[in-house]
């Protein structure tokens, strides 16, 4: 089944500095690759997600990029800001062929320092 | 729009005891939910998907008779936790997919989680 690998586990950044997180995923049908913020004891919220088709998709301070040949794709949050913190989590999926299931990274807790 | 529900937010029971879960989609029809499970300062474990009308589809090592999961409706699935046990403590999270015309629509929307908690 499908692997995803998630990197760094813990990211502290001083505030205005730039974030990024890496994963990469094992199969290469996967074709769906989401983003999820996750607060303490709260519901995940998709921040951002990219299609197959698609290497790079932008959000104001959020920008994801996908590397289907090296089968990794990256999170980058610019300009961070102290309600950046909480822990990231990416996804992929290879849609309906395997019912749509995601797989989730280990996730990123993010610091972002006043 | 896309809002799930769960009912409840917080259970605490006693070992033994079974605990009933329900997920709604509050706006929209869902063919498909799906049931995690996350431990303190882990990653979201996928358990089962629960489709519409017909038996879930249980992950490896996620016991089916002890995780029974219901999808009576497009709206509603349940997952009851048989003879809870301290080691089943944890927050469990659904998410509903969404019934959509076509192919290449994989968005899932999540519910807000149970913190369970069993003496």
């Amino acid at each position: 089944g499908e692997n995803v690998e998630q990197h760094p586990s813990t990211l502290s950044v001083q505030e205005g500095d730039s974030a990024v997180i890496k994963c990469t995923y094992s199969d290469s049908a996967s074709n769906y690759f989401p983003w999820y913020k996750q607060e303490l004891g709260k519901r995940p919220q998709l921040i951002i997600d990219i299609r197959s088709n698609v290497g790079e998709k932008k959000d104001q301070r959020i920008a994801v990029t996908l590397n289907k040949t090296a089968k990794h794709f990256s999170l980058h949050i610019t300009e961070t800001q102290p309600e950046d913190s909480a822990v990231y989590f990416c996804a992929a999926s290879t849609g309906k062929a395997a019912g749509n299931k995601l797989t989730f990274g280990g996730g990123t807790r993010v610091l972002v320092k006043p | 729009g896309a809002v799930v529900s769960q009912h409840p937010s917080w259970v605490i029971c006693k070992s033994g005891t079974s605990v009933k879960i329900e997920c709604r989609s509050l706006d929209f029809q869902a063919t498909t939910m799906f049931w995690y499970r996350q431990f303190p300062k882990q990653s979201l474990m996928l358990m089962a998907t629960s489709n519409e009308g017909s038996k879930a589809t249980y992950e490896q090592g996620v016991e089916k008779d002890k995780f029974l999961i219901n999808h009576a409706s497009l709206t509603l699935s349940t997952l009851t936790v048989t003879s809870a046990h301290p080691e089943d403590s944890s927050f469990y999270i659904c998410s509903a997919h969404p019934f959509r015309q076509g192919s290449g629509y994989n968005e899932q929307f999540f519910g807000p989680g149970t913190r369970l908690t069993v003496l």
